[in-house]
């Protein structure tokens, strides 16, 4: 069964101090990797698509990294308005492709 | 270009009635999809539409229902409410089907007394 598991739940960062969010996922022949943002209130937005290991996507202040078995996001020098839940989702090859999202981490940075 | 528009935005139900939620996807979008989101469960997929044709279902009891019009407007249906349905229902458009790249409305938040 496909299996998207984000960590950690929550974080909270002092305004420029960079960090990493995790995703780890078990599916049967990736098809995608997604990163979404989303606000309070909001439907997610999404981020980002990886394909292949060793892909990497950039956007301001965040880079999105993909291997066999994880996806990273990293946040450089993060603001004030980049707090907000990142959701990380994967597509499977197993036929039915739907897509699965993990639970999402909460970050918090503090001005 | 306006985006995915869902409503009611809330609504308040009792136990046993029935709801229907509606959503305007992006112009030019053909796929629909429906998602349930709450605290615990996180995003949970319910299904998805293109071309008036459901393409997929998550797991989700036969209470759970959608459909698709002509316009690629879609509206989904739970019956028989319960209180486990209280959640946050999602809809995202896309232009085709089969793809992790949505486009998500606000939400419309549905709590069951």
């Amino acid at each position: 069964e496909d299996q998207v598991t984000q960590s950690p739940e929550a974080l909270r960062l002092q305004e420029g101090e960079s960090s990493s969010l995790n995703c780890s996922y078990t599916v049967s022949g990736l098809r995608g990797l997604f990163w979404y943002r989303q606000d309070p209130g909001k439907g997610p937005e999404f981020l980002f698509t990886l394909y292949s290991a060793g892909e990497e996507k950039e956007k301001e202040r965040l880079k999105a990294t993909l291997t066999k078995k994880e996806s990273f996001l990293h946040i450089t020098a993060p603001k004030p308005e980049d707090s907000a839940t990142y959701l990380c989702a994967v597509q499977g090859g197993g036929g039915d492709d739907k897509i699965i999202f993990g639970k999402g981490t909460r970050l918090h940075i503090l001005p | 270009k306006a985006g995915v528009t869902q409503t009611p935005r809330y609504l308040i139900k009792t136990r046993g009635q029935q709801v229907t939620l509606s959503c305007s996807p992006i112009s030019g979008h053909r796929s629909v999809s429906w998602y349930q989101q709450t605290p615990g469960q996180g995003l949970q997929f319910l299904f998805e539409y293109f071309s008036e044709t459901q393409r997929n279902k998550g797991n989700f009891p036969g209470r759970f229902s959608g459909r698709q019009f002509s316009n690629s407007r879609s509206e989904m249906n739970v019956s028989t409410l319960e209180l486990g349905d209280s959640a946050l229902y999602l809809c995202a458009s896309s232009t085709t089907v089969n793809t992790g790249e949505l486009f998500f409305g606000e939400g419309s938040r549905l709590t069951v007394l």
